[in-house]
């Protein structure tokens, strides 16, 4: 079956660090794979996405590349803001039923002035 | 521009009793979820629907049972509330076809005594 796996939290960086969060994942065919974000007290929005290998998804300053030879999907910004601290979700639909999305458990991202 | 409302946002009942969660999309979605999260699983998808009149299983359907009666409201229902359905419950919509992003309300945090 589907799976996700993304590196646990919290994780707590200063204004203006690099940040990267790793999302591996297994699935049956050819994925797409998305990236959302749940600000406190909100649902989760979705933050970019990339259907294909090698497709890059990009919005807000943070990117992520489909690697499928690692089967890997991980998030990336080169500078965080407070604003940005949520959590943040990997997830893929995949398969026959290609409109449910498989979530990885979340990692909390801290960021202080 | 409304989206995904879901009602009432808290909630506090007691074992045994019943109660009925609404959510109703404004997008003209054709397919509608439920979700629970909890700490540390992320989030599990209960029940699905996908078109007007049609329900399904997700991940963890046990205790409870949803209708789509009509294409914008899923309805989720909980008929002898236990404290092991103590979640944030999340609706969410979207399109059809294959990996249309999800749009999701805001939840509604439910606790059973």
């Amino acid at each position: 079956g589907n799976s996700v796996t993304q590196m646990e939290g919290p994780v707590t960086l200063s204004e203006e660090a690099f940040l990267t969060i790793n999302c591996t994942y297994t699935a049956t065919g050819y994925p797409s794979l998305f990236w959302y974000v749940q600000y406190p007290g909100e649902g989760l929005q979705l933050l970019l996405k990339a259907t294909k290998a090698d497709d890059k998804g990009s919005n807000k300053g943070f990117e992520a590349t489909y690697r499928k030879e690692t089967t890997s999907f991980h998030l990336e910004k080169g500078s965080v803001q407070v604003s940005d601290s949520a959590v943040y979700f990997c997830a893929l639909s995949s398969g026959g039923s290609n409109y449910k999305l498989t979530f990885g458990k979340g990692t909390l991202l801290t960021v202080n002035p | 521009n409304a989206g995904v409302t879901q009602t009432p946002k808290f909630r506090v009942l007691k074992t045994g009793q019943s109660m009925t969660l609404l959510c109703a999309q404004d997008m003209n979605h054709e397919y509608m979820y439920w979700y629970r999260q909890d700490p540390g699983m992320g989030l599990r998808l209960i029940h699905y629907s996908v078109g007007e009149g049609t329900t399904a299983k997700g991940e963890v359907p046990d205790g409870y049972n949803v209708s789509r009666l009509k294409k914008q409201n899923f309805l989720l229902g909980l008929e002898s509330a236990a404290p092991s359905q103590t979640s944030v419950y999340f609706c969410a919509s979207s399109f059809t076809g294959a990996n249309q992003p999800q749009h999701f309300g805001d939840g509604t945090r439910l606790s059973i005594l």
